[in-house]
């Protein structure tokens, strides 16, 4: 089974800055099968990212994913003030399965 | 517009078994497969199963496999996920999320709002 490892846990960081989040598989990821989502309290989560670097439908570009094998990255180019929140990585395999990182969260410094 | 609605607020006992439903539309339901993740309080997401929503098809993740039970209802575009055995550590918020898929790849892009489920004696 393949485990998804986030960091950092949390990270603090000042809206307008760039924050970069990291997902480390425990086994290289076929055909990058990795999403993104993010989590705000009381709130289901929303897909960013699929495939490791497609935006959803109606995600902001300041958003983007990238990465293949074993590490993956989920960067926010600029923050906004909306974008503190916690994000999960995911994997799905075959048959199917799916497997969540333990999250990062991202909070105002 | 793609809608997933799920049924309300459960208090159970341990012991006792939960059913939570979640009611899909605004898209064809054949098409899509529907995937339940629970999140206890604090925690992250667990994945829990998958089931088809063409033949009903289901795969547990194994921790789940001897508890749970996930069904379709085909003339109401609803799925059930019932969890026999409750323990108090299943105390969490429940969500249906349909499964998208776009060349292969495979995703959840559409939640329901969530079933919180409170198991205490």
């Amino acid at each position: 089974e393949i485990v998804l490892t986030q960091s950092p846990g949390t990270l603090s960081l000042s809206p307008g800055e760039r924050a970069t989040l990291s997902c480390r598989a425990s086994q290289s990821l076929s055909y990058n099968y990795l999403a993104w989502y993010q989590q705000k309290p009381g709130q289901a989560p929303r897909l960013l990212i699929y495939g490791a670097s497609s935006r959803a439908t109606g995600i902001p570009d300041r958003f983007s994913g990238s990465g293949s094998g074993t590490d993956f990255t989920l960067t926010i180019s600029r923050l906004e003030p909306e974008d503190f929140a916690v994000y999960y990585c995911q994997h799905h395999g075959s048959s199917p399965m799916y497997t969540f990182g333990q999250g990062t969260r991202l909070e105002i410094k | 517009q793609v809608q997933l609605v799920q049924s309300g607020v459960e208090m159970k006992k341990p012991g006792a078994s939960v059913k939570v439903s979640c009611k899909a539309s605004g898209y064809t339901f054949s098409l899509h497969g529907i995937n339940w993740v629970r999140q206890a309080p604090g925690q992250g997401l667990e994945w829990m199963g998958w089931i088809s929503g063409y033949n009903g098809n289901t795969k547990y993740a194994q921790k789940f496999q001897d508890r749970v039970s996930m069904t379709t209802d085909t003339s109401t575009n609803t799925v059930y996920m019932e969890l026999r055995s409750l323990r108090s550590d299943d105390t969490a918020i429940y969500f249906c999320a349909r499964e998208g898929n776009n060349h292969g790849w495979k995703y959840f892009d559409y939640w329901g709002q969530g079933t919180p489920v409170t198991v205490s004696s």
